[in-house]
């Protein structure tokens, strides 16, 4: 089936710990995003990457890091600099930047201890 | 920058009751698209539609661009229409932003 994974769906960390989320498509789309959600609010970008080995900051890259080595992959890192990382992370495709529609993964909630 | 305000940011129904979503937006955009996330988080398209109708079933959605407004219409609604629903759009001057409104957070009962 095509779609977006992401993974782990439930994340504990420590503080002061790095935490790295993974996404993976296999909708051969260009474009991916990260967004940020938290309690009763919608959704903020973090990074988006239009294409391989291509990435720009959103709103609130802050704290944030990513990489786009292959075209199926945009992993998140949440560093240590990240002042309130507990949130839920949302990766989402497309299939060309700001073309087509978005489609999101499930998720990924992160939880600091 | 660009403004996505949805009304109402609540609602609660009775089942078989119809419901009408509003997404105003404050530029030109190229895109907007419906969203229904459900309780455990994942957010399920429910149109792609930058101008004109579309349906699918009891959903339905108008957008008028140029009037810089989109409507979600549920008719019949049930209780798995519960969650909340968010209005997202391209901004025109820049494709890879997509600009979220806070939602409407939406209560069938039964």
């Amino acid at each position: 089936d095509g779609g977006i994974t992401q993974s782990p769906k439930y994340l504990f960390r420590k503080e002061g710990q790095n935490v790295t989320l993974s996404c993976e498509q296999n909708l051969n789309h260009d474009a991916m995003y990260w967004y940020r959600q938290d309690p009763g609010q919608g959704l903020r970008l973090i990074y988006y990457s239009q294409i391989v080995n291509d990435f720009q900051k959103g709103d609130i890259a802050e704290g944030y890091s990513v990489s786009r080595e292959k075209k199926e992959s945009f992993p998140l890192t949440v560093t240590s600099a990240q002042k309130n990382p507990t949130a839920f992370y949302l990766c989402a495709s497309s299939i060309k930047p700001g073309a087509g529609e978005l489609f999101f993964g499930e998720g990924s909630r992160l939880t600091v201890l | 920058g660009i403004q996505v305000e949805q009304s109402p940011p609540d609602l609660i129904l009775q089942e078989g009751a119809n419901s009408t979503l509003r997404c105003n937006f404050s530029d030109s955009v190229n895109n907007l698209q419906w969203f229904h996330q459900n309780p455990w988080g994942q957010l399920i398209n429910l149109f792609y539609i930058p101008s004109g109708t579309k349906q699918n079933g009891r959903l339905s959605a108008t957008t008028v661009a140029t009037e810089r407004y989109s409507l979600l219409y549920i008719s019949s609604s049930q209780t798995t229409d519960s969650g909340v629903y968010f209005c997202a759009v391209y901004l025109y001057y820049n494709n890879n932003d997509m600009r979220f409104g806070a939602g409407t957070r939406l209560t069938v009962k039964p």
